[in-house]
């Protein structure tokens, strides 16, 4: 079936405005994960959705970051005020259970952001 | 901090020759050590995982060395083709979260 989808899969902004990306996991995918990945930095975890339980939400670096995921399915990513320190690819995985399971995370292709 | 440090940033060889990625961490809790590949524009894809009750696996021409009282675990690519040219990422994992290397850039030279 088809893969993880992310969009858009480019975005170039202006500082202080927000931004929304959207992830469409693979149909039947519980478990849901957001990573930025920035040069140099390897990826970075920033949340985690499982089913219906409250996301864990450790790796969000500010409070202008925020993630929701509705009908347990598609979720979206919302940068407020960005800054160009926000600047990265930010990328999308989903997996069948997660939590624990050992499981393969797919990840989308992406979406590459650019704070001016 | 960076949970899970690898080396080298970036590496080149020629064709047939045997890459070598290293990866070390301290958390003794992650018990489970994938490898990703990444294509440039494209989102990491699994290539290869270990736990730590085993020293070695091999899929294809990639294996992982696992050291765990060293808390070192490496990717070796057999007969490196110009196609296995990517981004290679180590992993740890003691739960729900990955932590995730910086990365290394590979290019292999035909």
């Amino acid at each position: 079936g088809a893969g993880v989808s992310q969009s858009p899969s480019n975005k170039v902004t202006e500082k202080g405005k927000d931004v929304e990306l959207r992830c469409d996991p693979i149909s039947g995918h519980t478990a849901l994960y957001w990573y930025r990945q920035s040069l140099g930095q390897g990826l970075e975890f920033l949340i985690y959705f499982q089913g219906n339980s409250a996301p864990d939400k450790s790796g969000l670096p500010s409070d202008r970051f925020s993630a929701e995921r509705t009908g347990g399915s598609v979720s979206t990513l919302t940068i407020q005020r960005t800054q160009q320190e926000d600047s990265a690819v930010y990328l999308c995985a989903s997996s069948l259970v997660g939590g624990g399971a050992r499981e393969t995370q797919y990840f989308g292709p992406g979406t590459r952001l650019l704070v001016l | 901090q960076q949970q899970v440090k690898q080396s080298p940033q970036s590496l080149i060889v020629q064709k047939g020759g045997i890459p070598i990625i290293n990866c070390a961490y301290e958390n003794t809790a992650f018990d489970y050590f994938p490898w990703y590949q990444q294509f440039p524009g494209k989102g990491p894809a699994l290539l290869i995982a270990i736990r730590p009750d085993v020293s070695e696996k091999k899929e294809g021409r990639f294996t992982i060395s696992f050291n765990k009282s060293a808390k070192q675990f490496s990717l070796h690519i057999m007969d490196s083709q110009p196609g296995d040219s990517a981004t290679y990422f180590c992993a740890a994992e003691p739960g729900n979260q990955f932590y995730f290397g910086t990365g290394t850039s590979l290019t292999v030279i035909p």
